[in-house]
């Protein structure tokens, strides 16, 4: 069964830092993995997809990188801002379903 | 231009109702989804449908009934709601099964 952890649940960070977001999951067989932005009482908005064959992938300020064989991924931001703040969600795709972690909620200070 | 729209947002009901939620995407996708997000925002799969056909029931309770009547809808019936069932379900579509999944903005159902 696989499962996906992310850690820590809570981070808070000054305005202008790079930071790193992990995920890990137990089970490599895996066909995609994607990052999601969930803002408190919205839905889910998809930031990026990264296929099992690819390492990495990059959207603006957020890059993305997957190392299948260790059953991680992480998440990397560039100078962070507020309006970053909100919780990311990693979820891997395999027998035609998402499998989520519990999130880690961002709060990025002024 | 919404991609996928839930309907309604917000449903307040009583225990021992019947209730539907509704669910269209605009993308031409193949495969929709059914996700169920409990009150600690821990999001897990319901159901699976791909061309109209059911591919993943995740131990789903029979009292919830996913029905699609055509590859741009799928639609979501609760019968003898419980306190339990309270949550956000959200809606999702994928062009195939293992590709990117798109999700709609959520329907907070609360039973009293």
């Amino acid at each position: 069964k696989q499962e996906v952890t992310q850690i820590p649940a809570a981070l808070s960070v000054p305005e202008g830092e790079n930071l790193v977001l992990n995920c890990s999951f137990t089970d490599s067989a895996i066909y995609n993995l994607q990052w999601f932005r969930q803002d408190p009482g919205k839905g889910l908005t998809s930031l990026l997809l990264i296929q099992s064959s690819q390492r990495e992938q990059t959207s603006g300020r957020l890059n993305a990188s997957l190392d299948k064989s260790s059953g991680r991924s992480t998440l990397y931001i560039a100078a962070s801002q507020p309006g970053d703040s909100a919780t990311y969600l990693c979820a891997v795709g395999a027998n035609s379903k998402l499998t989520f972690g519990k999130g880690i909620t961002l709060s990025v200070r002024p | 231009d919404t991609a996928v729209s839930q309907t309604p947002k917000y449903l307040v009901t009583q225990m021992g109702n019947d209730k539907s939620i509704k669910c269209e995407q605009n993308l031409g996708h193949d495969t929709m989804y059914w996700y169920k997000q409990d009150s600690k925002k821990f999001l897990k799969i319901m159901f699976s449908y791909n061309n109209k056909e059911l591919i993943i029931n995740e131990t789903v309770p029979n009292r919830f009934s996913p029905k699609s009547p055509d590859k741009a809808h799928l639609n979501l019936h609760i019968n003898s709601l419980e306190l339990g069932d309270s949550a956000v379900y959200f809606c999702a579509s994928s062009q195939y099964i293992a590709t990117e999944q798109f999700f709609g903005p959520g329907t907070r159902l609360t039973v009293l």
